[in-house]
């Protein structure tokens, strides 16, 4: 059963402590994304990963980090500078654009609340 | 990256055709349209997704007029379980590189008994 698993659907943390989201996909996808939710918004892209070793910032990239040391998993660190990390964080997957059809698939996201 | 607008929420009844549109005025010659539903704390899913005149699946269709600075994603006889958030996005799918996509605010879809 192919997909993308997120863990664990919900997080607690004290502020100051940084904390490490999963994210694991077996649908042999190449591109992997983190975005960040709030509540009432649109989606917006932390981090993405093209290829094993090597990822890029997004648009809110200040406050976290990333791994791809597999294919198969993009963890993501949301460390103690990020100024508001409480959110739902939704990871993704995707073949390389240039498809005819190019789709995102997601996981079930991890609510995370600092306090 | 072209910016798109669509409405904020619409309303409709159980049974009835829904049309959403989104406006996409510098879309560039690259880019396709796809549109993702998101249902509360669950991650977006794929629905539909065109260059330009029309395509059609078995949940939606998507229509793209000639100057493709529109779209409307067409939802036919939607039921209760159709309220959802809808995203319409634009973006070059030829270049290869993963980084083209970004997502709106969208449009809350209410379906009504």
């Amino acid at each position: 059963d192919g997909g993308i698993t997120q863990s664990p659907k919900y997080l607690f943390r004290k502020e100051g402590q940084n904390v490490t989201l999963s994210c694991e996909q077996n649908l042999n996808h190449d591109a992997m994304y983190w975005y960040r939710q709030d509540p009432g918004q649109g989606l917006r892209l932390i981090y993405y990963s093209q290829i094993v070793n090597d990822f890029q910032k997004g648009d809110i990239a200040e406050g976290y980090s990333v791994s791809r040391e597999k294919k198969e998993s993009f963890p993501l660190t949301v460390t103690s500078a990020q100024k508001n990390p409480t959110a739902f964080y939704l990871c993704a997957s995707s073949p390389l654009p240039g498809t005819e059809t190019y789709e995102q698939y997601f996981g079930p996201g991890t609510r995370l609340t600092v306090t | 990256l072209a910016k798109t607008t669509q409405p904020i929420s619409m309303d409709s009844y159980e049974g009835q055709e829904v049309n959403i549109t989104c406006s996409h005025n510098n879309i560039a010659t690259n880019d396709y349209i796809t549109w993702y539903q998101q249902f509360p704390s669950q991650g977006p899913r794929f629905i539909i997704q065109g260059y330009k005149t029309k395509v059609t699946n078995e949940v939606a269709s998507l229509f793209i007029p000639a100057d493709r600075k529109s779209s409307t994603l067409s939802l036919p006889r939607v039921s209760l379980s159709d309220t959802a958030v809808y995203y319409c996005l634009v973006g070059d799918l030829s270049s290869g590189s993963a980084r083209q996509l970004t997502f709106g605010s969208g449009t809350q879809l209410t379906v009504l008994p």
